[in-house]
């Protein structure tokens, strides 16, 4: 059965350092997501990307962070200069129209 | 504001006894509202997808159901592997980039 995988499972970076977080969305999909979870919050939508374009972004997707699809397979998530508070689990995710969305196991990023 | 209330937050229960979930929205036009599941430390798992009030779905020991302000994921019979935290989100007619909001869900324990 087809899956949305990640990597890496953990991330841990200083302060100020550059992350780029990496997805592989189902082979069909055509709608990519990424969202992100605080420990004990709710799931929180950060960015949809279609037809190689962001088409939504949250308050959230400040000028930090940026999306790439740099081939037919991947999907990235990049934070420039990372805070504290970006600490989170990320999570990737697809779906073949913007419908069902299936979603990645997760980056579990730790900024110290 | 888009919102989605999930209740109760935590749910204990015997194994095989019956009870339902809740998840409240308000939503400026609903597209669609989806049941995950989703275990420690993973990804959101789809479950169901609803469109319209009135219409429900059913997958093994799980029903979901929805009106125009309210959805229930109805458990029968729940067994310890039934225990996760299942999490409500609905897309908002608002967007039509597949954007999902979510409730803050409900951790169900079932013991045997």
């Amino acid at each position: 059965e087809p899956e949305v995988t990640q990597t890496p499972s953990h991330q841990v970076t200083q302060m100020g350092q550059e992350v780029i977080l990496r997805c592989v969305p189902i082979s069909n999909h055509l709608y990519f997501y990424w969202y992100r979870q605080i420990l004990g919050q709710k799931v929180e939508f950060l960015v949809s990307f279609y037809n190689n374009e962001i088409s939504e972004k949250s308050e959230i997707f400040d000028d930090q962070f940026s999306v790439e699809r740099p081939d037919g397979s991947n999907f990235t998530l990049k934070i420039r200069s990372t805070k504290l508070e970006d600490s989170a689990m990320y999570f990737c995710a697809s779906s073949l129209m913007s419908d069902e969305q299936f979603f990645g196991p997760g980056t579990r990023l730790t900024v110290l | 504001e888009d919102q989605v209330t999930q209740s109760p937050e935590a749910l204990r229960l015997q194994e095989g006894e019956s009870s339902s979930l809740n998840c409240s929205y308000t939503v400026s036009g609903l597209r669609g509202l989806f049941w995950y599941r989703q275990d420690p430390g993973k990804g959101p798992e789809f479950l169901f997808t609803l469109y319209s009030a009135g219409e429900e779905k059913e997958k093994e020991r799980l029903k979901a159901t929805l009106t125009k302000k309210e959805s229930f994921l109805h458990i029968t019979a729940p067994k310890p592997e039934d225990s996760a935290t299942y999490l409500c989100a609905v897309q908002a007619g608002s967007s039509n980039t597949g954007k999902l909001i979510f409730g803050q869900g409900t951790t169900l324990q079932v013991k045997p």
